[in-house]
């Protein structure tokens, strides 16, 4: 059972470069989101989105756009790539549509690298 | 509005040593708590959790009890491992847009 698979694991970046992160989930949850990881920041939510079609923004959405075009897909896009994006990214899901639980499945992370 | 608030770390602690890492909270309403752990390389795990004041959420050799007078949720171990080094995050989830508001975390090392 994969659970929730991020890729790449670890990217580095020029300034104004854009990439996606990928997330994949096999496990049928409604629920998934993004969060972003840095040193006395903990965890800080990106998007999040509770079905297939529809997103919205979490508490940092500046930078980043994202797409639920099915179930188990959820990638992250960086348009224009800053050094303030360097950080570990990890996509999580749950099978709460109404995220009620606060249980979340963490992918091992993306570690984003923009000099 | 809500909030969590962890001791900071680093915790270093040598093997078979009794743990606690402090939690406390500000929230509306009655919250849902939630302690995750990070292993080193990998992503967060749910390590336990307790839904109504005075529950004991516990797992793996953790507890901890939802404490309602004095806002807390306690991490607990009587025992500590090496591999039990990693960091611990409390979080919680309340109020009507139910989103999990996550502590700072704190950073465990074991020694043998």
């Amino acid at each position: 059972n994969a659970g929730v698979t991020q890729t790449p694991k670890f990217q580095v970046l020029k300034t104004g470069q854009s990439m996606t992160l990928q997330c994949a989930q096999d496990m049928n949850h409604e629920y998934m989101s993004w969060y972003r990881q840095d040193p006395g920041m903990g965890l800080r939510l990106i998007h999040y989105s509770v079905g297939a079609g529809i997103t919205d923004q979490g508490e940092v959405p500046n930078g980043y756009n994202v797409s639920r075009s099915t179930t188990e897909d959820f990638p992250l896009r960086l348009l224009s790539a800053a050094p303030s994006q360097t950080s570990v990214y990890f996509c999580a899901s749950s099978y709460e549509t109404g995220f009620s639980t606060g249980e979340l499945f963490f992918g091992e992370g993306s570690r984003l690298t923009v000099l | 509005g809500d909030s969590v608030t962890q001791m900071e770390g680093p915790v270093t602690l040598s093997e078979e040593a009794f743990l606690t890492i402090n939690c406390t909270y500000t929230a509306t309403g009655y919250p849902s708590l939630f302690w995750y752990v990070q292993y080193p390389g990998e992503g967060l795990q749910l390590l336990l959790k307790a839904t109504k004041a005075d529950d004991k959420g516990s797992n793996k050799g953790f507890e901890a009890t939802y404490r309602k007078e004095t806002t807390s949720f306690h991490l607990e171990k009587g025992s500590v491992q090496v591999s039990d080094s990693a960091v611990y995050f409390c979080a919680l989830i309340a109020g009507n847009n139910r989103k999990l508001i996550w502590g700072l975390g704190t950073s465990l090392a074991v020694n043998p």
